[in-house]
């Protein structure tokens, strides 16, 4: 049972556009809920996190949406860029992202086209 | 700094051969994980350590060993490799919320 469903699986947009990148998740006992960036032969690197006392976070062009009431958050990526182009992990964890490791949706290609 | 650094970076094995994959980090982090990344499953927690000396079974424990007997050390062992193991192998390690992962570790098994 996947307990972080992503949505879409891949994503094409114009430069400038906002990709919007959507995640469901299913136990209430998360806590904490970041967005990971990977590129091509790379290890993921964290872009942004959220915890669920607030709706929504942002760090630069990058902006979380959290709806605690509908298991849900997404990632915005405003004004987006070529550079913008890879795969995009949400994932979740208990203890606030603590011990017990995230568990991740399966991810999103995102392409940004010049 | 290196951060977190895994070896060997590329690795073919026959089915039933074991190896063992290094994990290293310079951060002076408490929690350290293994995970495997497969095309279209994101990536899937094998075993982690909340310490030195401790280990706990992930989402996909089986068929992996693992030891952590120094902190900044984490090593994954495959006893007797099968098909089905051929993967892309991270390790990460953090202390609280962000995890920083290292490079990867391509692993075939034929």
């Amino acid at each position: 049972q996947q307990q972080v469903k992503q949505s879409p699986q891949s994503l094409i947009v114009q430069k400038g556009g906002i990709p919007i990148i959507n995640c469901a998740y299913e136990n209430t006992a998360f806590d904490y809920f970041p967005w990971y960036q990977q590129f091509p032969g790379k290890g993921p690197a964290l872009l942004i996190a959220i915890r669920p006392d607030v709706s929504e976070k942002k760090e630069g062009r990058f902006t979380i949406s959290f709806n605690k009431s509908a298991k849900q958050f997404s990632l915005h990526i405003m004004d987006s860029q070529p550079g913008d182009s890879a795969t995009y992990f949400c994932a979740a964890s208990i203890g606030g992202g603590g011990a017990d490791g995230l568990t991740f949706g399966k991810g999103t290609h995102l392409i940004i086209q010049p | 700094n290196a951060g977190v650094t895994q070896t060997p970076k590329f690795r073919v094995l026959k089915t039933g051969q074991s190896m063992t994959l290094l994990c290293a980090q310079d951060m002076n982090h408490e929690y350290m994980y293994w995970y495997r990344q497969d095309p279209g499953m994101g990536l899937r927690l094998i075993h982690y350590s909340v310490g030195e000396g401790t280990t706990a079974k992930g989402e996909v424990p089986d068929g992996y060993n693992v030891s952590r007997l120094k902190k900044q050390n984490f090593l994954l062992g495959l006893e007797s490799a099968a098909p089905s193991q051929t993967s892309v192998y991270f390790c990460a390690s953090s202390t609280w919320g962000e995890q920083y992962f290292g490079p990867g570790t391509r692993l075939t098994v034929t």
